[in-house]
């Protein structure tokens, strides 16, 4: 069946510093690949998405990539601030009309001041 | 604020009590979805519904059900709960995707279930 995966699972970094977490697919036919933010105790929340027929793209402090050949989409977010701790998760859809979202396992990342 | 509101936020109950969860939404979205949090696991689907009259299963179904009542409300069932249901439970909605455009799920604040 489908399935994300998603690394690494816990990521600690200095305040400044940058932090990548990385995930793959299964499914060679997803589509869309958005990312959540939850912060402790609160709901999900998207801070960015990508489609799969764009490489790349850049909010601000936050990127995300795409290869679709390996299958395979990273966030980026550069000049870290405490307040970028929160569990992250990646998911993706696959290019069935359902809007179902099959997510990561979630990467728990502290910014340490 | 348009929302997604999920009744209770929290509750404890025993092995084998009937358990509804309620989520309602205000954002005129078409498309629901139930989901559970377990540490290390992400978000799993349970159900999902387009509309009122349409009623899918997810990756983890078994020991759920749902009812769609209204477009704007949507509830998850666990008919005889056991502990391993333990979980942090959210509601999500969405519209369509349209032409060139995918549109993002929208999540409730979660339900917290202890099964004792």
């Amino acid at each position: 069946g489908e399935n994300v995966e998603q690394h690494p699972s816990t990521l600690s970094v200095q305040e400044g510093d940058s932090a990548v977490i990385k995930c793959t697919y299964s499914d060679s036919a997803s589509n869309y690949f958005p990312w959540y933010k939850q912060e402790l105790g609160k709901r999900p929340q998207l801070i960015i998405d990508i489609r799969s027929n764009v490489g790349e793209k850049k909010d601000q402090r936050i990127a995300v990539t795409l290869n679709k050949t390996a299958k395979h989409f990273s966030l980026h977010i550069t000049e870290t601030q405490p307040e970028d701790s929160a569990v992250y998760f990646c998911a993706a859809r696959g290019s069935s009309n359902t809007g179902k979202l099959i997510f990561g396992q979630g990467t728990t990342l502290q910014v340490k001041p | 604020d348009a929302d997604v509101t999920q009744t209770p936020r929290n509750r404890i109950t025993k092995t084998g009590k009937r358990i509804m969860l309620e989520c309602s939404q205000t954002k005129g979205h078409d498309r629901m979805y139930w989901y559970r949090q377990d540490p290390g696991l992400g978000l799993r689907l349970i159900y999902y519904s387009f509309d009122v009259k349409d009623i899918n299963k997810g990756e983890i179904s078994d020991g759920y059900s749902v009812s769609r009542q209204a477009q704007a409300k949507f509830s998850l069932s666990l008919e005889s709960a056991i502990p391993n249901q333990t979980a942090l439970y959210f509601c999500a909605t969405s519209e369509p995707d349209r032409p060139y455009s995918n549109q993002p799920q929208h999540f409730g604040d979660g339900t917290r279930l202890s099964i004792l």
